[in-house]
This record gives C-alpha cells, structure tokens and sequence, in this order.
C-alpha cells in the first residue's frame, strides 16, 4: 500500500529564516506531487505541483519555491520567510495506485 | 467571487440526526466533485468522489451533484460524535490533484 510521509510536524520560524519542508510518498512510482496550503478559516490553495523528477508547477507567485531531487521526495523551501508565510502545509499525491488526492498529516509553520 | 463557496459554520447537530453539507461553484467546466473530512490538525482524508451529475452513496454518506445549479452536497445519516470535523468540499476540471476547495464546513455532532 502506499503511504505518505511529511516532516516536520510542527515548525517556529522567526522572519527572513530559511525554509525546508520535505514530503516523500513510499509504494508508488511516478507519482503527480502536490504542495498545498491552508490559511485558517481557508480553504486549500495549490501552490506547487510536479509530475516528475525535476519538473516544478508554480500555481501562484509567492516567496517560496519547491523541488524535487528523486521520484517520491517532493521539498518545499523558503530563503526568507514573511510572516504572510505562516500556515498549514499539505503535501499530496495522485497518479499509480491512487488516482484521487491523497494528503499527508501536514506541516504547520509558524512565523513569528 | 470564490470559484468555491462553502458555508463554513458551525454545524452544530445532535447524535443520530442527519449532517446536510453543500457548496456552490461558478466555473461549469468542473467534472470531478470530492469531499474531504479533516480532523483538527491533520490532513484531508477522501470521503467521497463523484465524477458529473448524479447521486453516489456509500454506507451512512451520500453525495450528490446538480450540474445544472452548480451545487454539490453530502449527507450523513445517522451522524455520531466521531463525525465531528471540518468537511472540505473540492473540485476540478480533469485533474485529480489541481483541485479547488471550498473553505470547508465544522460539524459538531454533540451526544
């Protein structure tokens, strides 16, 4: 079965501080990636997508960017962060075995 | 105007009452409709997925899409206080992870 895995769970960041959060999806291969994001009392906001090694969607301009280096690892990063960054970041997957979204637990960032 | 609207609540029902969910949308290209269930704190778990207009139902769940009013809707039977949650309605045009989400409803199922 295919499981997704997101880390870290939990991250205080102050201001213009990097950011990396890193996503990988085990039992599938080729899998679409997805970068999500949730502002409180919102709803979902697509940020990035990527439907193979090295090959990065941006859905909306923002200070952040993604990679990804290997098949399943899918990595969102920040140089400086703004506190407009704060939130809950979803990764997600869909492709071989799953057609449907499926999310991890997510990660939440504060910016402080 | 949201492509997504969802009243986001609360929804505050007692044990064993029916849970009435919808959301509206404007862009008639949609074709896929999901609803997501997300317990606080953690990621959207897939309740249901329908592809068009029509009517799908799976055990107390029931999902249903009126394409001619833009208007998507889920009902839940017999609700218990485990249904507690926010339920993310989403939808997209062909793609299964592009999606657009309404902001999602809180429902309180109280014992």
């Amino acid at each position: 079965s295919q499981t997704i895995h997101q880390w870290p769970a939990t991250l205080v960041q102050p201001v213009g501080s990097p950011l990396s959060l890193e996503c990988t999806v085990e039992g599938t291969s080729n899998p679409n990636l997805y970068w999500y994001r949730q502002a409180a009392g919102r709803g979902l906001q697509l940020l990035f997508y990527s439907v193979g090694i090295g090959q990065i969607s941006s859905e909306v301009p923002q200070n952040l960017s993604a990679s990804r280096p290997q098949d399943r690892q899918f990595i969102l990063s920040s140089k400086k962060l703004l506190l407009s960054d704060s939130g809950f970041y979803l990764c997600a997957w869909s492709g071989p075995g799953a057609n449907v979204l499926t999310f991890g637990a997510g990660s939440r960032l504060t910016v402080l | 105007q949201k492509e997504v609207e969802q009243d986001p609540g609360p929804l505050s029902v007692p044990e064993g009452a029916i849970v009435s969910l919808n959301c509206t949308y404007s862009n008639s290209a949609f074709q896929y409709f999901m609803w997501y269930r997300q317990y606080s704190r953690k990621g959207p778990e897939l309740l249901m997925y329908t592809y068009s207009s029509g009517n799908k139902e799976d055990g107390r769940f029931t999902a249903q899409v009126d394409k001619s009013s833009k208007y998507i809707s889920l009902f839940i039977r017999d609700s218990q206080p485990s249904d507690s949650a926010t339920y993310l309605c989403a939808m997209s045009e062909g793609s299964w992870g592009k999606l657009q989400f309404g902001a999602g409803t809180q429902v309180v199922v109280t014992p």
